[in-house]
């Protein structure tokens, strides 16, 4: 079983700071998701990344996956209110239907 | 383009009741369909995905069903409920063509049990 470890779990910081939230596995995925959720809504696609090293930047939000295709982080420059929300990661694996969904990191920017 | 409805958005049920959830997509075809169930703040659990039409794989045995009764409809569905199925439901599509299988999520339905 494919497992997604997201650390930390809860993070609360003041606006304009910087964080960086992790995305961990034991198991290679073919590329790999981040999702943002608000509450009572469904997640919405940030970015896929899909080749190890490779870096993607969302304005404020770069994105990384890792060399080996295991992990992958989340950094947030000079985090706003509008950042606050749910973190999902989430794996393919190559020739499956299915993703694998991190355990989530809930974000709190504080005004 | 693409668009996902799901619905009720909110549901409370007697335990022992019956449920059906729906969930429609337009603007595509031949979608990956899939339900997942999500406890509060956290991830999200695979229950079922499709295929295609009548194709239907579960991933974890439980009260649940799903039907596919046409390539744009997916169907979540319950005899009895249990005090257990409380959550919020999330229904997905992803485009079959895509190596990378981004998903595309509707704004689910929070269902309480009493």
């Amino acid at each position: 079983t494919q497992l997604l470890e997201q650390s930390p779990q809860f993070l609360s910081i003041q606006e304009g700071e910087n964080l960086t939230v992790y995305c961990n596995s034991s198991s290679v995925f073919s590329s790999l998701q981040w999702y943002r959720q608000e509450p009572g809504e469904g997640p919405v696609l940030l970015v896929t990344v899909v080749t190890g090293g490779e870096v993607k930047k969302l304005k404020r939000l770069t994105f990384q996956f890792g060399d080996a295709r295991k992990d992958s982080s989340l950094h947030i420059t000079a985090a706003q209110p509008g950042d606050t929300g749910l973190y999902l990661c989430a794996g393919a694996s190559f020739g499956n239907e299915k993703l694998t969904f991190g355990t989530g990191t809930r974000l709190t920017i504080i005004p | 383009s693409q668009t996902i409805h799901q619905w009720p958005a909110t549901l409370v049920q007697p335990v022992g009741s019956p449920l059906s959830l729906e969930c429609t997509v337009e603007g595509t075809s031949n979608p990956n369909l899939y339900w997942y169930r999500q406890a509060a703040g956290r991830g999200l659990q695979l229950l079922f995905y499709s295929v295609g039409i009548g194709q239907i794989s579960s991933e974890v045995p439980q009260n649940l069903s799903a039907s596919r009764p046409q390539d744009r409809q997916f169907i979540l569905s319950s005899k009895k409920l249990l005090l257990s199925d409380s959550g919020f439901y999330l229904c997905a599509w992803s485009p079959t063509w895509s190596g990378h299988q981004p998903q595309h999520f509707g704004d689910g339905t929070r269902l309480s049990i009493l």
